[in-house]
């Protein structure tokens, strides 16, 4: 059982738009600490792909976009192409853990 | 380049012991924290401790508080876990991730697997 929520999976088809939520408490997201996301394919390790909710790494295309408000989060990827096909993860930190905590993963099909 | 190179993972019976190391180059190691995250079979990652560019902060997850030792060398860019009464549910990718509250660089893991 994953401290931040997020559904098991999502799909879209090439071009479409896709978001994924991610769901925490008041001692994390809701406590104000940032949601960062990261990609994974399989493999490899996690790719930082969202920082401080909003940031994008350089190299990292403008069709992913993050937002938070309150003690939720969201990553959206617009234009969707089939290199986007990997598992999604949301992080941040509570601050009962001392630690940083993740969300359970989003699988995307491009379909 | 900023690069981070896990080594130590194997093969390790219930009980057993392993030590993991992770080497650090392309920055100053000395100033940023560190973290291990692991990723078992099939699951997302999930945090295990945190040491602080010192040394002298350092957290645990619950699951291995009091069985895992956090340790670093700043002075050969080094980072350690020290795994002792390792379990089967202990069974995965290890990671070392340069740590800022964003884990913004990950080395690219070694696999532990506990099993008789």
């Amino acid at each position: 059982q994953s401290v931040l929520t997020q559904p098991p999976s999502v799909s879209g088809a090439p071009g479409q738009r896709v978001t994924i939520s991610c769901t925490g408490s008041s001692s994390n997201i809701g406590a104000g600490y940032d949601v960062h996301w990261y990609q994974q394919t399989p493999g490899t390790a996690p790719k930082l792909l969202i920082y401080g909710n909003i940031n994008r790494p350089s190299g990292v295309p403008d069709r992913f976009s993050g937002s938070a408000s309150g003690t939720s989060a969201s990553l959206a990827i617009t234009g969707l192409q089939a290199e986007d096909e990997a598992d999604y993860y949301c992080q941040s930190y509570d601050s009962s853990l001392s630690g940083s905590v993740f969300g359970g993963g989003t699988k995307l099909t491009v379909l | 380049q900023v690069q981070l190179v896990e080594s130590g993972g194997g093969l390790v019976k219930p009980g057993g012991s392993l030590r993991l190391s992770c080497a650090a180059s392309g920055f100053t190691f000395g100033d940023y924290y560190m973290s291990w995250i692991r990723q078992a079979p099939g699951k997302g990652p999930e945090w295990v401790s945190y040491i602080s560019s010192s040394g002298r902060t350092i957290y645990y997850a619950d699951s291995v508080k009091g069985r895992f030792t956090v340790s670093r060398d700043n002075a050969k860019n080094s980072l350690f876990l020290q795994m002792n009464s390792l379990r089967a549910e202990d069974t995965a990718v290890y990671y070392c991730a340069r740590d800022q509250r964003i884990l913004d660089i990950w080395g690219q893991g070694t696999m532990v697997t506990v099993s008789s």
